[in-house]
């Protein structure tokens, strides 16, 4: 079967730096995707990857290994306004999109 | 209006009512896409419309029955709900439904089914 793993939950504090990981087995790969959801809104997309390596946009990064079947999306600085949901999904090889089911990041002060 | 917009944004029914979703998309693109998201679960793919055509249909039960009259349009007709339907329901576009595309969403509808 399709499986995407992240952590269901983490917490950071504002100003640092959090890595928040994705592992997946899937049929086929055909690219990566992370999205940002705040609670009781729309997801919205934040990166695309679908070759190995980091892409880097503002204060999010994001990298990935397809050897290792793994991503992870990092956020610097961190602002309280980070405190959201992060998806990370991966288009297989019929482009159907397989979803994790998110990591809930919580910013402390 | 920019971006995709879904009306209602709460919806509360019985199990013997009969409602629909909408979801319209301002961005000019072809695809179309329904969602449900229940807590702690991941995204499921419930149907998918490309330059109206439905190309999806991941084993959905009857009770829920897309229509597509546009490409900037799409609803969800819901009739005979159980209680475990409720969740909320995402609309989603993406230009074209190929190999680059990124899906845009609404901010869903939170779906009650009593």
């Amino acid at each position: 079967g399709q499986n995407i793993d992240q952590p269901t939950e983490m917490t950071a504090t504002e100003g640092a730096i959090v890595q928040i990981n994705c592992t997946y087995q899937t049929s086929g790969f055909n690219g990566l995707f992370w999205y940002q959801q705040h609670a009781g809104e729309a997801p919205t997309f934040l990166s695309y990857n679908v070759l190995d390596g980091l892409e880097e946009k503002g204060r999010f990064s994001s990298f990935l290994s397809r050897s290792k079947g793994y991503s992870y999306l990092l956020l610097k600085e961190l602002q309280m306004k980070d405190s959201a949901s992060y998806l990370c999904a991966v288009r297989d090889s019929n482009y159907q999109l397989i979803w994790g089911a998110g990591t809930k990041l919580i910013i402390k002060p | 209006e920019t971006g995709v917009t879904q009306t209602p944004r709460h919806l509360v029914m019985g199990m013997t009512n009969k409602k629909s979703l909408k979801c319209e998309q301002h961005l000019g693109h072809n695809a179309m896409y329904w969602y449900k998201q229940s807590a702690k679960k991941p995204l499921e793919l419930m149907f998918v419309y490309n330059f109206k055509e439905q190309t999806e249909n991941n084993s959905v039960p009857s009770r829920f029955s897309p229509e597509c009259p546009n490409s900037s349009h799409l609803f969800l007709h819901l009739h005979t709900l159980q209680p475990e339907d409720s969740a909320l329901y995402l609309c989603a576009s993406s230009p074209s439904g190929g190999e680059a595309d990124t899906q845009y969403f609404g901010p869903g509808t939170r779906l009650t089914v009593l």
